[in-house]
């Protein structure tokens, strides 16, 4: 099956640094989406970004989908970012599952 | 917005009983996904359900896990007889056709 590695593992950044979180993936995706998981364990979804650029907020992200990469900027960090970002990915027709990678780990301090 | 939602959002259990864990997916979509995540560990896919039958498993999903859509709109997955590895946050998801996957806000379940 399709193979999605996240990095980094683990981020430290003070509060108010940019970030940049990048995920490769193995064969061509239909459906690539950002995860944020807050301390409650709940999966808020980012990003839907099979390919191009998106930004929302302080947040943007772009998927290279010929070169099988994603990337998730973070800008001017807050506490409430921290947590730990998930990449999944689905190929073909898209309504396939979702593999994840392991996570980046983000953690700001104040 | 439309949202997915699950119940119970905890719920603890001991060892050899059953669960079932409800999902009320998106009202008009299609495909509807189970996902598990053992602490500290990543998501994992367990199980798709399509035109009421299901589409794919892992082979996380044993003769143990089953799953229903009872009516036109809980999505269900019950597990016989519960293990202490399944305890782990369960995730339900659906999608219109292709596209975005909407996810839960997950089932925390503990077997004791």
């Amino acid at each position: 099956g399709i193979q999605v590695e996240q990095s980094p593992p683990d981020l430290i950044l003070q509060e108010g640094a940019n970030s940049t979180l990048r995920c490769n993936f193995s064969d061509s995706v239909n459906n690539l989406q950002w995860f944020h998981q807050n301390p409650w364990g709940q999966l808020i979804n980012l990003f839907y970004i099979p390919s191009g650029t998106k930004q929302n907020g302080r947040l943007s992200a772009t998927t290279v989908a010929t070169e099988r990469y994603s990337l998730l900027y973070i800008s001017s960090s807050q506490t409430t970012d921290s947590g730990v970002y998930f990449c999944a990915v689905a190929p073909r027709r898209g309504n396939e599952k979702l593999t994840f990678g392991t996570g980046t780990r983000l953690t700001i301090i104040p | 917005e439309p949202e997915v939602t699950q119940t119970p959002s905890h719920q603890v259990t001991q060892m050899g009983q059953e669960v079932i864990l409800r999902c009320v997916p998106i009202s008009n979509h299609l495909y509807f996904y189970w996902y598990r995540q053992i602490l500290g560990q990543k998501v994992e896919f367990l199980v798709s359900f399509y035109n009421n039958e299901i589409s794919e498993k892992s082979e996380i999903f044993d003769d143990q896990f089953s799953v229903e859509r009872p009516d036109g709109s809980n999505f269900t997955l019950k597990i016989r007889s519960t293990k202490l590895e399944d305890s782990a946050m369960y995730f339900c998801a659906s999608i219109l056709d292709v596209g975005e996957q909407y996810f839960g806000p997950g089932t925390r379940l503990t077997v004791t």
